[in-house]
């Protein structure tokens, strides 16, 4: 069974940058799915943050393109995303997903259990 | 880019039928797909594809899509159905695809 397990700072300062690792566990991050970021701020709705492909291929949501980097290691079966310059506005619930196998476009299929990451000084 | 409307809130009674919209130009031409996220939870989903449901989602969950509108319908509402729902579409139409959420739908099980 596909298990997501997010980890980082659950605190980041006002300007730093904000670093998320996703652990796979029961997949192989090399399979035909992309690997995503999507995050929820606090009583608000879903926002997608991007996709990476195991080759490195990505997609990312054009309001947030200039800040965000998505990378994968499959050496340790992980992915992770960096988003810098951070303010109180990306203050949210980040959630690393994976794709239903295939294309970009399937829906997500699983879930991490999503980790707070809070923006202030 | 490319934006989906949802009701903000719908209610139903128990045992009655709850229908969800989701609204976008041309959405009929676009693949549905929709999640339902409890309190604390992470979402899950309960239709793709418009109309397909995964294995362990009940058959009382079903959708379609045509013309600016999609549908999630839940039949026989339960309590535990109360949740957030979010339909969600890859947009390939502009110069940056990406996946597009609706603002999300509270259902309230009256």
């Amino acid at each position: 069974q596909v298990q997501l397990q997010e980890s980082g700072p659950g605190l980041v300062k006002p300007s730093d940058t904000l670093s998320l690792t996703c652990a796979v566990s029961g997949y192989s991050i090399s399979s035909s799915n992309w690997w995503g970021w999507i995050r929820q701020p606090p009583g608000k709705g879903l926002e997608w943050i991007g996709y990476i492909y195991y080759s490195g291929s990505t997609y990312y949501n054009p309001s947030l393109k200039s800040r965000v980097t998505m990378s994968v290691d499959t050496s340790k079966n992980q992915f992770s995303l960096k988003l810098s310059s951070v303010t109180a506005v990306d203050t949210a619930v980040y959630y690393c997903a994976i794709t239903k196998s295939g294309s970009y476009w399937n829906p997500v299929d699983y879930w991490g259990q999503g980790t707070l990451v809070t923006v202030s000084s | 880019s490319y934006v989906l409307t949802q009701p903000p809130s719908v209610s139903v009674a128990p045992g009655k039928t709850a229908r969800i919209t989701c609204g976008g130009n041309n959405i009929g031409s676009k693949s549905v797909h929709w999640y339902q996220q409890k309190p604390g939870q992470a979402p899950v989903l309960v239709i793709y594809y418009d109309s397909d449901r995964p294995s362990g989602i009940p058959e009382r969950f079903s959708g379609s899509n045509s013309g600016n509108t999609a549908t999630l319908t839940i039949s026989r509402v339960e309590a535990g159905d109360e949740a957030d729902y979010y339909c969600q579409v890859w947009d390939s139409s502009s110069d940056h695809p990406g996946v597009v959420f609706g603002g999300g739908t509270k259902l309230t099980v009256l």
